[in-house]
């Protein structure tokens, strides 16, 4: 198993450009999550989805929006790239969002925006 | 007042040296707790869970002290493996309804040196 991976990798985006940053479980984990990490901080939720086609909010929702078309797949969609979205994001999966779940991380996208 | 908070350190300690991380949640309600480790750059990976009752994995030991809502992490006879980003997590969710949503501290950085 791949786990979960995301790309691209790095990114650098210009102000006002969207862009969607992929990710893929082949665990067939029902819950994703994504998250964005800024430097020296914790990681802050951004949307989550519970399965295809249902989907929430987290956190910090603003400026990002999510699909669930399939299992495998939940991609976290930029429409209007601003400077306070320079961030890690890492997707996570888990199978069925319990409380002592381990959830899995993939490596994260370094996102630029300048 | 942040919902986690960890002393984000650093803590420089040469081998062999034991060190203890604190973290203070605020909410009563919280659920379930974890440490993750996260290596610079990488993606966060499940250390261990945190149990009422304490729990111990090798050199590593969790205590959780539901009255004061506070965790710690204890590693004794640190390697220079252990070195990373030690991040406090709780899940806030109560009512027997998760969906896994995951609340992290910013941090405890560790630097293990010869």
């Amino acid at each position: 198993n791949a786990g979960v991976t995301q790309t691209p990798k790095f990114r650098i985006l210009k102000i006002g450009q969207s862009m969607t940053l992929q990710c893929t479980q082949d665990m067939n984990h029902n819950y994703m999550y994504w998250y964005r990490q800024d430097p020296g901080m914790g990681l802050k939720l951004i949307y989550y989805s519970v399965g295809a086609g249902i989907t929430d909010k987290g956190e910090v929702p603003n400026g990002y929006n999510v699909s669930r078309s399939t299992t495998e797949d939940f991609p976290l969609r930029l429409e209007l790239a601003a400077p306070s979205q320079t961030s890690v994001y890492f997707c996570a999966s888990s199978m069925r969002g319990t409380l002592q779940e381990t959830q899995y991380f993939g490596p994260g996208t370094r996102l630029l925006v300048l | 007042r942040k919902e986690v908070e960890q002393d984000p350190g650093p803590f420089n300690v040469p081998e062999g040296a034991t060190v203890a991380f604190n973290c203070t949640y605020s909410n009563s309600a919280s659920q379930s707790f974890f440490w993750y480790r996260q290596d610079c750059r990488k993606e966060p990976k499940l250390l261990m869970s945190v149990y009422s009752s304490g729990n111990e994995d090798g050199r590593f030991t969790a205590q959780l002290n539901r009255a004061s809502q506070y965790i710690s992490l204890l590693i004794r006879d640190s390697k220079l493996s252990d070195s990373a980003t030690y991040l406090c997590v709780v899940n806030l969710d109560a009512g027997g309804t998760s969906y896994g949503k995951l609340t992290f501290g910013q941090g405890t950085i560790l630097t293990v040196h010869p």
